[in-house]
């Protein structure tokens, strides 16, 4: 079975300073991942997507992430913070061979980002 | 424009209280997923449709109930039954059986129960 966990509830960053938010999973098959990020009181907006093409995914607004298979981690990264991303992130993987759920996706816990002036 | 649209933004109820969330897609997406938002605890699946007029329980099904009646439509009815309703409704639309699934979402119900 599939499953996914965010190492940090809580990740606070000065604006101009890197932002590392981490992700780990568990698959027994070829993962497709995610990562979401959700503004207060609104809906979910897709920020990039590992496919199994690049293992280095560029997505939105400046962030990437990394596929390391040996590590089963797929941490998102961004080399300066802006006050507009501070928000709560969220790190997907989509079930696959699950039953008849298969493509049913499986949310982290979800890491919240704080962006200090 | 194309999107997923959400009404209400924000609902009220009464403990004994049924209430209907709406959900609408013009994405012509297959399927639409409802999963439910509380703090520190991610989304977790409440049902989904795959197609038209059929529908699976997700993981926490009780007290809910769903319909398919149209492709661009999945309303959700929060039934009395429901324990502790009060929470943050997403709803969301992808393309079935096409991997990877990535999914489109709503802006959200905020459903408080008085």
């Amino acid at each position: 079975a599939q499953s996914v966990t965010q190492l940090d509830s809580h990740v606070s960053v000065s604006e101009g300073t890197p932002v590392l938010l981490r992700c780990n999973y568990s698959s027994s098959y070829s993962p497709s991942l995610f990562w979401y990020v959700q503004h207060p009181n609104k809906g979910l907006q897709l920020l990039l997507k590992y496919t199994s093409a690049a293992t280095l995914v560029k997505g939105i607004n400046g962030f990437e992430a990394e596929f390391k298979k040996s590590e089963t981690s797929f941490h998102l990264t961004k080399p300066s913070a802006h006050m507009s991303d501070a928000a709560e992130y969220f790190c997907v993987v989509s079930a696959q061979n699950y039953g008849g759920s298969q493509g049913n996706l499986i949310f982290g816990k979800g890491t919240k980002l704080s962006v200090k002036p | 424009d194309g999107g997923i649209t959400q009404s209400p933004k924000y609902l009220f109820r009464k403990e004994g209280q049924n209430v209907t969330l709406s959900c609408e897609q013009n994405l012509n997406h297959d399927a639409m997923y409802w999963y439910r938002q509380d703090p520190g605890q991610g989304l977790r699946l409440i049902y989904y449709s795959q197609i038209v007029n059929d529908f699976q329980k997700g993981d926490i099904a009780e007290g809910y109930s769903v319909s398919r009646e149209k492709k661009e439509s999945f309303p959700l009815t929060v039934t009395s039954a429901q324990k502790n309703p009060t929470a943050f409704y997403l709803c969301a639309s992808s393309n079935a059986g096409q991997l990877p699934n990535e999914q489109f979402f709503g802006p959200g119900t905020r459903l408080t129960v008085l």
